[in-house]
């Protein structure tokens, strides 16, 4: 089945650790992105990549990073500088034409304790 | 002013009636919208995109646009309980150069009474 895969569902941070956030997508679409989501708020854009190789700070990059290796995966690590990463994280991704949908993965819940 | 922004709610309906939930944007150059459908404590799932002046229907869903007054909006006919959900409005907005950007509302949450 064609999708985006965001991997764990679940999970738990400590103080001072980093975490990744994995995201693969079948869909040949060139652009991907991360987003994170408050209780109650909007969508906030982390970052977000239109091809290989290269990537752009969205509205909320800091204590955050990303690669784009591949066309299919484009992971968020969380990093320690990030001081309140307890969020909903939603991955996305969509074609390379102006205007076109974006797909959302199942998304993730990064909880600090 | 907020670049995509939307009443917060609750927009409470009985079931049956009509959903009404509105959307304005700041960019004159935006070209195109789309309304997402969230379930609590799931992601997004698009329901309608529009793109030009007018009225689009699906279904039971309408999407209504008006670019000079840079407003959107979505209806839902019949509504039923199982459309209870946070609607979000995303707007695809120039982001300088020949690049876009796609910014979402906060949100409005609808409650559909049976």
């Amino acid at each position: 089945d064609g999708g985006i895969t965001q991997s764990p569902k679940y999970l738990f941070r400590k103080e001072g650790q980093n975490v990744t956030l994995s995201c693969e997508q079948n869909l040949n679409h060139d652009a991907m992105y991360w987003y994170r989501q408050d209780p109650g708020q909007g969508l906030r854009l982390i970052y977000y990549s239109q091809i290989v190789n290269d990537f752009q700070k969205g509205d909320i990059a800091e204590g955050y990073s990303v690669s784009r290796e591949k066309k299919e995966s484009f992971p968020l690590t969380v990093t320690s500088a990030q001081k309140n990463p307890t969020a909903f994280y939603l991955c996305a991704s969509r074609t390379g034409a102006l205007g076109n949908t974006i797909y959302f993965g199942e998304g993730s819940w990064l909880t600090v304790v | 002013q907020k670049e995509v922004e939307q009443n917060s709610g609750p927009l409470s309906v009985p079931e049956g009636a009509i959903a009404s939930l509105n959307c304005t944007y700041s960019d004159r150059g935006s070209q195109s919208f789309f309304w997402y459908r969230q379930y609590s404590g799931k992601s997004p799932e698009l329901i309608m995109s529009i793109y030009s002046n007018g009225d689009k229907e699906d279904g039971r869903f309408t999407a209504q646009l008006n670019k000079a007054s840079q407003y959107v909006s979505l209806l839902i006919r019949d509504s039923q309980p199982s459309d209870s959900a946070t609607y979000l409005c995303a707007v695809n907005m120039p982001y300088g150069g020949a690049t876009n950007k796609l910014i979402f509302g906060t949100g409005t949450l609808l409650a559909v009474q049976p």
